[in-house]
Formats: structure tokens, C-alpha cells, sequence
């Protein structure tokens, strides 16, 4: 298989602090990490590409001071949003892919998601 | 970047009937095109995908076909059962870098 796990599952936090999420891949080693956003009953819009040890690329509106990434080893990547506002309150998803052999590099594994209220 | 356009945005069809849900796409680099499905709240789940150097590909009651020339790709789904029911998404990607979703089709299987 290839499970990756999400943490927290939801967080409330107060406008104007910080917020972690985690995401790992459990039984794979991810080179590369996607992280998105999603909005209720819309799509997953594509926030950035993380592969590990390298910077993270962003896609084009989304802030990199705001949601900082960091993909530290094969198997963590973290976003963390940074002076949460209410409009940053959203579901997140991770996903990630590898490179190992026996998996296809085009599959892309999900997270549980990350619902993230802020008050 | 790419752009994944997905219609309809909602169907509904009696059980035992067929769905059909299409996207295009921008990007003729992109090669790889995988379809998910996703239930309230969970995560999206890869239901079948396409690789640019194939036309149709079927998996059971599931099938997706890909016109590379005008850049569209198709999910159908035969005999519908109620658990069909679920929001679907296209991708679109290069390499498994980056996916581009669609905007997604709410599909409802009525009994």
C-alpha cells in the first residue's frame, strides 16, 4: 500500500497566529510532496511542490511567507500557515509521490486532509 | 501553467445508466491523466488514469478515453449503482509533476 497520514485532522486557531501541519508518507519514501487547498464543493487548487531537501516551488497567487514549506526528510513535509486570518480557513490535502521502485512516479498518494478554521 | 476545464458540474442518472464526464486540458505536454473520486470530507481516491500513449483504457465498469489532438479526456461510467454517488475530478500533469485539477462533476446515482 501506500498510506500517507495527516496531522492534525482539524485545528481551530485564533486570528493572527501560526499553525503546523504535518504530512507523512508511512510505508514509501515521497521524493516529491504536493500540497493543496480546497475550498467547499471545489476543486483542489495546486499550492506548491515540495521535493525533499530542495525549496519548495509555489504556484502562481500563492503567498511563500504565508504558507511555509518544508519537506526536511523522505517521509515529512510540513506547511505552516502563518498569521492565519479567517479567510485562510480551509481544508488542506497533502499528497505524494515516489520514486521507488514498484511504484509509478505519476501516481500521487493523498492525505486525509487537514480542516483548518480560523476564528 | 495548465489549464483543466471539467463539465458537467453536476449529473444526475438513474441507477443502471451511464455517465459520462469530460475535461480538457491546455497543456500538450501533459501526459498523464488520472481521475479520482471523492466522498464528503475524505480524500480523493484515484479511480482509473491515462497516459498520453494510449487512447481508451477500462477497468471493470469504469473507462477513460483521451484524444491527445484536441486535447480532451473522458471518464464513463456504465450500470451506476447509488454508491457511484461522489464528486469526480480530472487531473492533468506532467510526469506526476504538478497535477492540475478540474473543477469537478457532483455525480448522484438515483435509485
Amino acid at each position: 500500500g501506500a498510506v500517507v497520514s495527516q496531522h492534525p485532522s482539524r485545528v481551530i486557531c485564533k486570528s493572527g497566529t501560526s499553525v503546523k501541519i504535518e504530512c507523512r508518507s508511512l510505508d514509501f519514501q515521497a521524493t516529491t510532496m504536493f500540497w493543496y487547498r480546497q475550498f467547499p464543493k471545489k476543486s483542489l487548487m495546486l499550492m506548491a511542490t515540495s521535493n525533499e531537501g530542495s525549496k519548495a516551488t509555489y504556484e502562481q497567487g500563492v503567498e511563500k511567507d504565508k504558507f511555509l514549506i518544508n519537506h526536511a526528510s523522505l517521509t515529512l513535509s510540513t506547511l505552516t500557515v502563518t498569521s492565519a486570518h479567517p479567510e485562510d480557513s480551509s481544508f488542506y490535502i497533502c499528497s505524494a509521490s515516489s520514486l521507488q521502485p514498484g511504484r509509478s512516479p505519476y501516481e500521487q498518494y493523498f492525505g486525509p486532509g487537514t480542516r483548518l478554521t480560523v476564528t | 501553467g495548465e489549464n483543466v476545464e471539467q463539465h458537467p458540474s453536476t449529473l444526475s442518472v438513474q441507477e443502471g445508466d451511464s455517465a459520462v464526464i469530460k475535461c480538457t486540458y491546455s497543456d500538450s505536454a501533459s501526459n498523464y491523466f488520472p481521475w479520482y473520486k471523492q466522498e464528503l470530507g475524505k480524500r480523493p481516491q484515484l479511480i482509473i488514469d491515462i497516459r498520453s500513449n494510449v487512447g481508451e483504457k477500462k477497468d471493470q465498469r469504469i473507462a477513460v478515453t483521451l484524444n491527445k489532438t484536441a486535447k480532451h479526456f473522458s471518464l464513463h461510467i456504465t450500470e451506476t449503482q447509488p454508491e457511484d454517488s461522489a464528486v469526480y475530478f480530472c487531473a492533468a500533469s506532467f510526469t506526476g509533476n504538478q497535477f492540475y485539477f478540474g473543477t469537478g462533476t457532483s455525480l448522484t446515482v438515483i435509485p
